[in-house]
């Protein structure tokens, strides 16, 4: 139990392209679910939380107009970059969580490669 | 302080012994405590999830939870070389938004 899909895996793209990544729960209904960012060796970076029906909240630094969040339903929230540049490349991992004190379950992550 | 804080550098077992890792955390309010691991290259897999003091097993992974000392710890028992990966300790958030607080991490290499 408790899958999250992530689509696309893996993205090439040019500059100045936008890119949508899909992340649902398969088998569970997710209050919030969680976009992350990752670069290469480093820890796991939080960008932003969403929950159906509401904004999203993003972390400080990251430009909700940049990154696009989407959570329209308790199964699916996509993330959209947008006008993506070289310096967005990298790691974006969505995680769904089935409430309060439940833990996350990730998605197998979409590498982002922006030439 | 950081929230969530591992603190042993990479460490290597060899094949069949116990690795042994270790979280501190700083919020005493924290309720629910996890263990991912993570192979390179990949996202995180939830192994272990721990709510209650002391240990709690599952195949050869056993987790520890004390709250009053504020450590979870996570025993790898018989090592195998497939269980080279990061570990990342994570900690729910006490204020109900369903956020987690994650360690940077613990890098395992299990040598045959």
């Amino acid at each position: 139990g408790a899958v999250v899909s992530q689509h696309p895996s893996r993205v090439i793209c040019k500059s100045g392209t936008s890119v949508k990544i899909e992340c649902r729960s398969l088998d569970f209904q997710a209050t919030t679910m969680f976009w992350y960012r990752q670069f290469p060796k480093q820890s796991l970076m939080l960008m932003a939380t969403s929950n159906e029906g509401s904004k999203a909240t993003y972390e400080q630094g990251v430009e909700k107009d940049k990154f696009l969040i989407n959570h329209a339903s308790l199964t699916l929230s996509t993330l959209t970059v947008t006008s993506a540049h070289p310096e967005d490349s990298s790691f974006y991992i969505c995680s769904a969580s089935a409430g309060r004190n439940q833990p996350q379950h990730f998605g197998d992550g979409t590498r982002l490669s922006i030439l | 302080q950081k929230e969530v804080e591992q603190n042993s550098g990479p460490l290597s077992v060899p094949e069949g012994a116990i690795a042994s890792l270790n979280c501190t955390y700083s919020d005493r309010v924290s309720q629910s405590f996890f263990w991912y691991r993570q192979y390179s290259g990949k996202s995180p897999e939830l192994i272990m999830s721990i709510y209650s003091n002391g240990d709690k097993e599952d195949g050869r992974f056993t987790a520890q939870l004390n709250k009053a000392s504020q450590y979870v710890s996570l025993l790898i028992r018989d090592s195998q070389p497939s269980d080279s990966a990061t570990y990342l300790c994570a900690v729910g958030s006490p204020g109900g938004n369903n956020r987690l607080a994650f360690g940077k991490g613990n890098q395992v290499v299990v040598i045959p």
